[in-house]
């Protein structure tokens, strides 16, 4: 079953410090993997995208990795920023016969304190 | 550029009733995908339209429904609603059956009394 588990579920740090979220997933066919953030009350917006080949990438003070053998992601955030407080949602897209899927994780709340 | 639109942007019904929210996708996107984020919860599919056509459906019952039009705006009906249904509904546009990423509008507060 194609699955996409995140954690910590909620995450409560303070501003200028960094933090790791988790992500692990049992999806195939593997297309890619995708980072959102969604703030509050908005739709999610795609921060970083990973495909097979790649286990880094970054986009400003989010760094995104890939371990394809053992399925597992994570989203750095370095200096956290008040402005960082959202959810941060793994997905993992799936390909079969030119159909794509999207398996959404749950996503980790992260909660940035001044 | 303009980015997914949704429409209404909050919407309240009772029990029973038929609740109707709009998409309209990025400018020369095609695949329109329907999502459902009941409170603290993670997004669960919904319906997936391309061209035209419903392309896949997550398991929602029947009364979740919809359609795309020619001009690739889309419509999600939700008949016989219940209380379960309240929920942030978004929508989510694409280029045409591509592996992009996902465009997402700001969704629809649906809540039902």
């Amino acid at each position: 079953k194609n699955q996409v588990e995140q954690s910590p579920q909620s995450l409560i740090i303070l501003e200028g410090k960094n933090c790791t979220l988790q992500c692990n997933y049992t999806v195939s066919p593997f297309s890619n993997l995708r980072w959102y953030k969604q703030d509050t009350g908005r739709g999610p917006v795609s921060l970083t995208i990973m495909t097979f080949s790649e286990n880094t990438k970054s986009n400003g003070r989010y760094t995104a990795t890939l371990d394809a053998d053992t399925k597992q992601s994570s989203l750095h955030i370095t200096a956290s920023q008040l402005s960082d407080s959202a959810s941060y949602i793994c997905v993992v897209s799936a390909t079969t016969s030119g159909t794509y899927k999207y398996i959404f994780g749950t996503g980790t709340r992260l909660k940035v304190l001044a | 550029e303009a980015g997914v639109t949704q429409s209404p942007t909050h919407l309240i019904k009772t029990r029973g009733q038929q609740a109707t929210l709009r998409c309209s996708p990025i400018s020369g996107h095609t695949s329109v995908y329907w999502y459902q984020q009941a409170l603290g919860l993670g997004l669960q599919f919904l319906l997936w339209y391309d061209e035209g056509e419903e392309r896949n459906r997550g398991n929602f019952p029947p009364r979740f429904s919809g359609r795309q039009f020619p001009n690739y705006s889309s419509e999600l009906n939700v008949n016989a609603l219940e209380l379960e249904d309240s929920a942030l509904y978004l929508c989510a546009s694409s280029p045409r059956r591509t592996n992009e990423k996902l465009f997402f509008g700001s969704g629809t507060q649906l809540s039902v009394l």
